[in-house]
């Protein structure tokens, strides 16, 4: 049962383009949202978040939006630079079992210069 | 100041041996979080402790164990090692265990099962 989805295994775009990269999940239950980025031989490095209450956040060139009623999130990154390819990861949890984070299957950006 | 730490890096291992994987948190983290990363998957959750108690655990079977010691490190131990058990595990650490704390990964040990 995967609770949270990237259905888009990679992603090609070119440099100073935006990146769009989506994620989907199906528990209700999830009110906190998290992206990671991992580069190869790497641990996953903590992006950008954001928590139910809010539609949208940012960060320099990350930004977060999440549609609660489609339960649909997505990363932009604008420009994209050739360091941001990477494999992207987003990650939900909920208040009611905190501390357990259930990721989606990643999604690997290509920024060509 | 340092992140999260993990060794080994690489381990080889056979069928039915056991192993025993080490974590770090960055100072001043009290919970520490296990996680294993099959190729082209997402991490999945094993455990999570705080305070050398456990507050959390995945779909893992019993051969999976772990523990935190009084500096807040952790390890992690797997029995009767199984091919499928070959994997990156990846450490987390955060200050606590509050809703929407962040957990900042460490490195990872590449496990290899033979």
């Amino acid at each position: 049962d995967q609770q949270v989805k990237q259905n888009s295994p990679s992603l090609s775009v070119q440099e100073g383009r935006i990146s769009i990269l989506n994620c989907d999940y199906t528990n209700s239950m999830f009110d906190y949202f998290l992206w990671y980025k991992k580069y190869p031989a790497e641990g996953p490095t903590f992006l950008i978040s954001i928590s139910s209450i809010k539609d949208k956040n940012e960060d320099g060139r990350f930004t977060v939006f999440l549609n609660k009623s489609a339960k649909h999130l997505s990363l932009h990154i604008v420009p994209s630079q050739p360091g941001d390819s990477a494999v992207y990861f987003c990650a939900a949890s909920a208040m009611s079992n905190t501390g357990k984070l259930i990721f989606g299957q990643g999604t690997t950006l290509q920024v060509k210069p | 100041d340092a992140g999260v730490t993990q060794s080994p890096t690489h381990l080889i291992k056979t069928r039915g041996q056991h192993v025993t994987l080490r974590c770090s948190p960055i100072s001043g983290h009290k919970s520490v979080s296990w996680y294993q990363q099959v190729l082209g998957q997402g991490p999945q959750f094993i455990f999570q402790y705080y305070e050398k108690e456990e507050r959390g655990r995945g779909n893992f079977p019993d051969r999976f164990s772990a523990r935190q010691f009084p500096n807040y490190s952790s390890e992690l131990n797997v029995n009767a090692l199984l091919l499928g058990d070959s994997a990156l595990y990846l450490c987390a650490s955060s200050l606590a265990t509050a809703y929407q704390e962040t957990q900042y990964f460490g490195p990872g040990t590449r496990l290899l099962v033979l």
